[in-house]
């Protein structure tokens, strides 16, 4: 499949354990941030977004925390699996502006 | 409901040549996004078509261009093409423009030789 980045920041983790990807943020006025998951080949796909009015939000095996006053965005899977292997996109949107991505994070995991 | 489709999937072309990409958006999105996708530059938005109407825009050159049809299906066009256009282009939709979940198709990994 198509490489998504050479260069990218690598996060290891053991099958099973949890995983934490970090983001940090350049707009201190963006009002909604978003987490995309890229596999090898494909497009980006939607996991979880948050508000500037919120500072936590969970789905299913994923949190995703917010600290404006640090401009710090994270990213938690729990019982990190096979499938999660990929590349992990944080973005940025403030009013009708589009989303700014950040530059991605791969995270691998090992069995 | 079907996800957002581009074609062609894979494209090679000569520097100098134009080409044309097309983005079939999730039935009911009247948003749709252009994306260039590359190791250095990462995800960079290029424009924003809702209602036929181009509602914002990268920075990139006049080269790039792009427009939205009556049942908000785009296409892109990228005239004099050169070596740098090589990229994965990846049209997104969504229901509205303006801050709003995007939905990605597979992209087009368009090679400029």
């Amino acid at each position: 499949g198509e490489s998504v980045g050479l260069h990218l920041p690598t996060l290891s983790v053991q099958e099973g354990d949890n995983s934490i990807i970090n983001c940090a943020y350049s707009n201190s006025a963006s009002d909604y941030f978003i987490w995309y998951k890229q596999e090898s080949g494909k497009g980006p796909q939607f996991i979880i977004d948050i508000r500037s009015n919120m500072d936590k939000r969970q789905g299913q095996r994923v949190t995703v925390l917010l600290n404006k006053t640090v401009k710090h965005l994270s990213l938690q899977i729990a019982a990190t699996q096979p499938g999660d292997s990929a590349v992990y996109f944080c973005a940025e949107g403030q009013g009708a502006q589009k989303l700014v991505f950040g530059q991605g994070t791969r995270l691998t995991i090992n069995p | 409901k079907a996800g957002v489709t581009q074609t062609p999937r894979y494209l090679i072309k000569t520097r100098g040549q134009q080409v044309t990409l097309s983005c079939s958006p999730i039935s009911g999105h009247r948003s749709v996004s252009w994306y260039q996708q590359t190791p250095g530059q990462g995800l960079q938005f290029l424009f924003e078509y809702f209602s036929e109407t181009q509602r914002n825009k990268g920075n990139f050159p006049g080269r790039f261009s792009g427009r939205q049809f009556s049942n908000s299906r785009s296409e892109m066009n990228v005239s004099t093409l050169e070596l740098g256009d090589s990229a994965l282009y990846l049209c997104a939709s969504s229901p509205r423009t303006g801050l709003d979940t995007q939905y990605f198709g597979p992209g087009t990994r368009l090679t400029v030789l």
